[in-house]
């Protein structure tokens, strides 16, 4: 079955800055990528998609990356603001399955 | 404004005590819903995926008769947490989405055994 690794685990920037999280699956026909951020004690939310016909995608200050090839995808926050502090998981699917692997998560930490 | 409603948010109750959590989609018929535990400072971990009309998939691991999951209309989905004891307090958490529709979370329980 599907596998998703996400590095790094905590990630402390500051205030300004960019931040990249990446993530690795091992299943050649996944191909929705959905990156989730989950705020203390509360609910997981979708913060931008991605799918396979598509390498890259941008939205404000978020854009995720994807590379079919080396099944890897990443997330990039730049102008890093406090309230980007947060718990960030990625996932991979196979369309019409609807079944999301997570990935572990990664700390992110914006320093004022 | 949420596109999947999860009840209640919070449930405390002594041990052996059974407890029931909603998990309802909005403006959209889902035939298949998911429910996760989340443990503190951990990832998601799926434990069942809820079919309408049809009995539950588990995931290796999880005990069916402990989470009882029953999805009886195409809007609204239950997990019964049966005896529950305090190796059981987590933060439960179900998705619900379609196939063109990606997958929402609902707020989340907070269950906590005494």
């Amino acid at each position: 079955g599907e596998n998703v690794e996400q590095h790094p685990s905590t990630l402390s920037v500051q205030e300004g800055d960019s931040a990249v999280i990446k993530c690795t699956y091992s299943d050649s026909a996944s191909n929705y990528f959905p990156w989730y951020k989950q705020e203390l004690g509360k609910r997981p939310q979708l913060i931008i998609d991605i799918r396979s016909n598509v390498g890259e995608k941008k939205d404000q200050r978020i854009a995720v990356t994807l590379n079919k090839t080396a099944k890897h995808f990443s997330l990039h926050i730049t102008e890093t603001q406090p309230e980007d502090s947060a718990v960030y998981f990625c996932a991979a699917i196979i369309q019409g399955a609807q079944k999301l692997v997570f990935g572990q998560g990664t700390r992110l930490t914006i320093n004022p | 404004g949420a596109v999947v409603s999860q009840h209640p948010s919070r449930v405390i109750c002594k041990s052996g005590t059974s407890v029931k959590i909603e998990c309802r989609s909005l403006d959209f018929q889902a035939t298949t819903m998911f429910w996760y535990r989340q443990f503190p400072k951990q990832s998601l971990m799926l434990m069942a995926t809820s079919n309408e009309g049809s009995k539950a998939t588990y995931e290796q691991g999880v005990e069916k008769d402990k989470f009882l999951i029953n999805h009886a209309s195409l809007t609204l989905s239950t997990l019964t947490v049966t005896s529950a004891h305090p190796e059981d307090s987590s933060f439960y958490i179900c998705s619900a989405g379609t196939e063109n529709q990606p997958q929402h979370f609902g707020d989340g329980t907070r269950l906590s055994i005494l």
